[in-house]
């Protein structure tokens, strides 16, 4: 399968504690994005990556949450001192950015945090 | 901020007919991209269709097509010979000339045999 992955699939944990999220986007893809997603909702924006940069952080972003890429291939997110407002399904989407073409997200399978 | 409005939170089709998901949207830019994605029960979130606001005419993929008004700043969705695998949420997105994605919240489409 060449689509993009996410680990794990389901995080369950305990109020207080660091959780940290990984995706592996599609291999040739220069930029990555990640999502929440709450039950009912669509997709909220939360940051992205061209290859390691990242280029822009939401306002949801609170300094709880840090995302890195660090060679420009996969992509961590960690959540600090998690809150039960945290859980939600956090998606992963790549795509392939190139001069005069619109780059279109594919989507990995998300990763579905319970904070208890 | 750009925002993305589905007023439809649930919609049915009989299989073979024809639906219309509505989505618009607020914004001030005037270069921007609208997408519709398609998330079925449990998977993946997938691509149906994008627009360039840009370009006058209508984006089709095959049995999809959209109604984009941009000075209503309208943007819905057509699904033509609905069939069985088409039941879904959908997901209108709005893509801002700094590359923020915005999403509605969805239409549950069901698709009657």
């Amino acid at each position: 399968d060449t689509g993009v992955s996410q680990d794990p699939r389901h995080k369950i944990t305990k109020r207080g504690q660091n959780v940290t999220f990984r995706c592996d986007p599609i291999s040739e893809h220069n930029r990555l994005y990640w999502y929440r997603q709450t039950l009912g909702q669509g997709p909220e924006f939360l940051t992205y990556f061209q290859n390691e940069a990242q280029l822009e952080k939401s306002r949801l972003l609170s300094d709880r949450f840090s995302a890195e890429r660090p060679k420009g291939s996969f992509s961590t997110l960690e959540i600090q001192r998690t809150e039960q407002g945290d859980s939600a399904m956090y998606l992963c989407a790549s795509s392939l950015r190139w001069q005069g073409a619109t780059d279109t997200q594919y989507f990995g399978p998300g990763t579905r945090l319970t904070v208890l | 901020a750009q925002t993305v409005t589905q007023s439809q939170p649930e919609m049915s089709v009989q299989e073979a007919e024809t639906v219309t998901l509505s989505c618009t949207y607020d914004t001030s830019e005037s270069d921007y991209y609208l997408f519709w994605y398609k998330q079925p029960p449990s998977r993946q979130m997938i691509l149906v269709i994008r627009q360039e606001a840009y370009k006058q005419q209508n984006a089709t993929e095959n049995r999809f097509s959209v109604n984009f008004q941009k000075a209503a700043k309208s943007f819905s969705l057509k699904i033509s010979d609905s069939q069985l695998g088409d039941a879904a949420m959908y997901f209108c997105a709005y893509r801002s000339a700094g590359n923020q994605f915005y999403f509605g919240t969805g239409t549950s489409l069901t698709v009657i045999p």
